[in-house]
């Protein structure tokens, strides 16, 4: 079965560049969520959209923003990169805005930021 | 806000043994709860979703409970593998109406010795 895909796998970037990391959800998955997993943490929500919208908004930097496209995949732009933005990024995709949907996470995007 | 325990936060046991992981929420509100599995450094793997209208759900060795009104799930494991050994996060949602984010637990890193 098709899952979700994540591109890049893994990324290095230097302080104050940025980075766009992209997310294709599962065929006719319509809900996107992005999350953020630092060294030894647990995933924190950062944003989710839903048929192209911004659904909700959890701990994400001002620096951060993302969109959903079209087609339903998502980019998640990061700017100002700072050392502490070195972390595990995934994405999760359900079908349907609604909370009782089962969210299917990517493989991730490792970030390093030097 | 909503807050998630895990307990124990590490189990290590031989093989074929019965095992039970703890999860707590702080708001029962909750719309769903999903049980996922993590390898080092990989992505997320769900286990095992229920939602707040359901007791309890099994997909193969797992069966997953849910007390709503008390806060409260269990991941049981029977005739534990090897194979079984990851780390063991539990995650609730606490909206049916829009595409909220996950809250996680810190996880149970677990280790069934052969």
């Amino acid at each position: 079965a098709a899952g979700v895909i994540q591109s890049p796998r893994h990324l290095i970037k230097e302080k104050r560049e940025t980075a766009t990391l992209k997310c294709y959800p599962i065929p006719r998955h319509d809900t996107v969520y992005w999350y953020q997993q630092g060294p030894g943490q647990d995933p924190q929500f950062l944003i989710s959209f839903y048929e192209k919208m911004q659904s909700d908004k959890g701990s994400i930097p001002d620096r951060f923003s993302a969109q959903q496209f079209s087609d339903y995949h998502s980019e998640l732009n990061m700017s100002s990169l700072e050392l502490g933005d070195s972390a595990l990024y995934f994405c999760a995709s359900s079908l349907g805005g609604a909370g009782y949907n089962e969210q299917f996470f990517g493989p991730g995007t490792r970030l390093t930021v030097l | 806000k909503q807050e998630v325990t895990q307990i124990p936060a590490a189990l290590s046991v031989p093989e074929g043994e019965n095992l039970v992981l703890n999860c707590s929420f702080t708001d029962s509100a909750i719309y769903n709860l999903q049980w996922f599995r993590q390898d080092p450094g990989k992505g997320l793997t769900s286990l095992l979703l229920i939602q707040s209208s359901q007791r309890e759900q099994t997909s193969g060795r797992l069966n997953a409970s849910l007390d709503k009104s008390s806060g409260r799930s269990t991941l049981y494991i029977a005739a534990s593998q090897p194979g079984d050994s990851a780390t063991y996060l539990c995650a609730v949602s606490n909206s049916g109406g829009g595409a909220d984010g996950l809250t996680f637990g810190k996880g149970t890193h677990l280790i069934i010795q052969p």
